[in-house]
């Protein structure tokens, strides 16, 4: 069974300029997770969707970070526009149902 | 609200040695789950346990065991027999319920490095 599936894999940007991840979760995983991961710090969750519905977005900075989860698999996390400060991995993961949560290799973004 | 705390600085092992990992939680849930990922230096984020917060046997997967200790609040990974492949990030979390479809709160980490 394939895992969870992000790219791009690293990503250099000059600040100001937009960004998007795209995430494939694990076939069948009906939740989706977007993590952010600063330098020396543990995962902190931004946005968690059901199926296709944002439940839980309180953590999504909402000014210039936007995510969609289109006809509930494939999901896309937005940037726009990039702050020195959004530098980090950016992790996604699913589950299904009472499941332990996966996650994929991440996007390591630098804005410069 | 949750929190995890760990605040063990880099741990060093010696190869097929033993070595546990510590982690605190503070939780207002009455029914939760405790994690513990690995994550090597390529990122990527693997999940080794889980326990319960009303397991009552603590949770045990190959070389790995969850020394969970409800009334401490502690929830410490032990690594039995450590391989040099074992050296990496690990990151204890916990979630609501059983975690499922809740978000995990982590500890900020610690660095393991197994001497051959």
């Amino acid at each position: 069974e394939a895992g969870v599936v992000q790219s791009p894999r690293y990503k250099i940007i000059e600040k100001k300029q937009p960004v998007a991840f795209w995430c494939n979760p694990i076939s069948g995983h009906n939740t989706l997770y977007w993590y952010r991961q600063n330098l020396g710090q543990g995962p902190e969750l931004l946005i968690r969707y059901e199926n296709e519905e944002a439940v839980d977005d309180s953590q999504l900075p909402k000014d210039r970070f936007s995510a969609e989860r289109l006809k509930g698999v494939d999901s896309t996390l937005k940037i726009q526009p990039a702050e020195l400060g959004d530098s980090a991995v950016y992790l996604c993961a699913s589950t299904k149902g009472l499941g332990i949560q996966y996650f994929g290799p991440g996007t390591r973004l630098l804005v410069l | 609200a949750q929190k995890i705390t760990q605040t063990q600085p880099g741990m060093f092992v010696q190869e097929k040695e033993a070595v546990t990992l510590d982690c605190t939680y503070d939780t207002s849930d009455p029914s939760y789950g405790l994690f513990w990922y690995k994550q090597p230096s390529s990122g990527e984020m693997i999940f080794l346990i889980y326990q319960g917060s009303y397991d009552q046997q603590n949770a045990t997967e190959g070389r790995y065991s969850l020394n969970f200790q409800k009334a401490r609040k502690s929830a410490n990974l032990v690594i039995s027999a450590s391989q040099l492949g074992d050296s990496a990030m690990y990151f204890c979390a916990t979630g609501r319920n059983t975690g499922a479809n809740s978000k995990l709160t982590f500890g900020k980490g610690i660095t393991l490095s197994v001497r051959p």
